[in-house]
């Protein structure tokens, strides 16, 4: 166990739709990253937040937006949802940026 | 960016061998780069690291080398036991100040009893 948790652990919902993904980092770290594995694109990273600001992005599609709030914990929207959005959703903390990343056990989203 | 090449994709071997899997990086101003180690439908697991001034780590039955003159790093496994089975990843953070790690593509390794 990690120490990272997110929930849901499965989420099945239709094209159109919109859900939100959330997840705790491990206690005392301040940097939050997520990431999208689906079998034909390996680990992508979406998006970093560090303290509650935003500091990097990936290949984050305009359909989908994240915020860390003041407890630390943060969650990622998705809306529109498309067929190829099903995948696995990682989050994935850290104590500051660079520095060893942990991740959560993961969301695998299916969208029908 | 950075970008990230992983060899080989896949990897059988007999218990007991050793196991190398080979990454190259792109940005030479990146300093981390660890492994992950993934079962199927788990988290990827952090299973050793290293940064850019030293050049090995060893933990036990794996090792790390880093080679930042030819960007390139590996992954050593020795005694090989069926339980090493998964998909193994390795993985840089860019130098440009935002921390953002890169995966390579994974290297699915089987140990064969």
């Amino acid at each position: 166990d990690s120490g990272v948790t997110q929930t849901p652990k499965h989420l099945i919902t239709a094209t159109g739709q919109r859900v939100t993904l959330r997840c705790s980092p491990r206690s005392g770290d301040l940097s939050v990253y997520w990431y999208q594995q689906s079998l034909d694109q390996g680990l992508q990273f979406l998006i970093q937040y560090y303290n509650g600001e935003e500091r990097a992005k990936g290949n984050i599609l305009e359909r989908f937006s994240a915020q860390q709030f003041p407890d630390l914990h943060s969650e990622l929207n998705l809306s529109s949802l498309e067929l190829g959005d099903s995948a696995l959703y990682f989050c994935a903390s850290s104590v500051i940026p660079g520095y060893e990343q942990y991740f959560g056990p993961g969301t695998r989203l299916t969208v029908t | 960016g950075e970008n990230v090449e992983q060899h080989p994709s896949t990897l059988s071997v007999q218990e007991g061998d050793s196991a190398v899997i080979k990454c190259t990086y792109s940005d030479s101003a990146s300093n981390y780069f660890p492994w992950y180690k993934q079962e199927l439908g788990k988290r990827p697991q952090l299973i050793i690291d290293i940064r850019s001034n030293v050049g090995e780590k060893k933990d036990q039955r794996i090792a790390v080398t880093l080679n930042k003159t030819a960007k390139h790093f590996s992954l050593h496994i020795t005694e090989t036991q069926p339980e090493d089975s998964a998909v193994y990843f390795c993985a840089a953070y860019s130098g440009a100040g935002s921390y953002q790690l890169t995966f390579g593509k994974g290297t699915k390794l089987s140990v064969i009893p």
